[in-house]
């Protein structure tokens, strides 16, 4: 079955420790996303990419980094310059254009110790 | 910028009972709008997507509306059961936002008694 894969499902960070969020599609979508949910303030975008070897900063990303080397794959990098990095965070991809609906992973749980 | 608002933020309805769920953005100028159900610690399910030049779109018990002259798109779940419960995010594609990105609202968390 086609889909969006997220791990690890819990991660725990230390502080002043850079942890790498893994997102891998098999659905061909052309466009990937990182947000981040945090209690009470809804989905905020961190990360979008288009297109291979290209992406865009979204409304908060500041101290996180992101690679698009496949068009599978959308890694994402909680630096240690992100002060408060405690949320869940979601990948979710769709196919270029308006007219295609967006599909979601599972979801990684961020916390740090 | 477009803004989405969803009223309430939670609601509770005994079980058989019809749910009625809001969602309204500011800026008519949308690609599509789509309707997620997330259940706690999980990802979000998508429910139903609209395009902009559609009025409406069913899937077995849930209905959404939408009314883009307004600003508005109700979800309706007829019937509703204890495995309805979740919260209900809605989210739009704004036209003028590159990348399709999309703008969700802040979700309304929906409880079904038995």
């Amino acid at each position: 079955d086609g889909g969006i894969t997220q791990s690890p499902k819990y991660l725990f960070r230390k502080e002043g420790q850079n942890v790498t969020l893994s997102c891998e599609q098999n659905l061909n979508h052309d466009a990937m996303y990182w947000y981040r949910q945090d209690p009470g303030q809804g989905l905020r975008l961190i990360y979008y990419s288009q297109i291979v070897n290209d992406f865009q900063k979204g409304d908060i990303a500041e101290g996180y980094s992101v690679s698009r080397e496949k068009k599978e794959s959308f890694p994402l990098t909680v630096t240690s310059a992100q002060k408060n990095p405690t949320a869940f965070y979601l990948c979710a991809s769709t196919l270029q254009g308006p007219n295609y609906g967006y599909t979601f992973g599972s979801g990684t749980r961020l916390t740090v110790v | 910028k477009q803004e989405v608002t969803q009223i309430p933020a939670a609601l509770s309805v005994p079980e058989g009972e019809n749910l009625v769920l809001n969602c309204s953005f500011t800026d008519s100028a949308i690609y599509n709008l789509q309707w997620f159900r997330q259940d706690p610690g999980k990802g979000l399910t998508s429910l139903l997507l609209i395009q902009s030049s559609q009025r409406e779109q069913t899937s077995g018990r849930l209905n959404a509306s939408l009314d883009k002259s307004s600003g508005r798109s109700t979800l309706y779940i007829a019937a509703s059961q204890p495995g309805d419960s979740a919260t209900y995010l809605c989210a739009v594609v704004p036209s003028q936002a590159a990348g399709n990105k999309l703008t969700f609202g802040g979700g309304t968390r929906v409880l079904v008694k038995p």
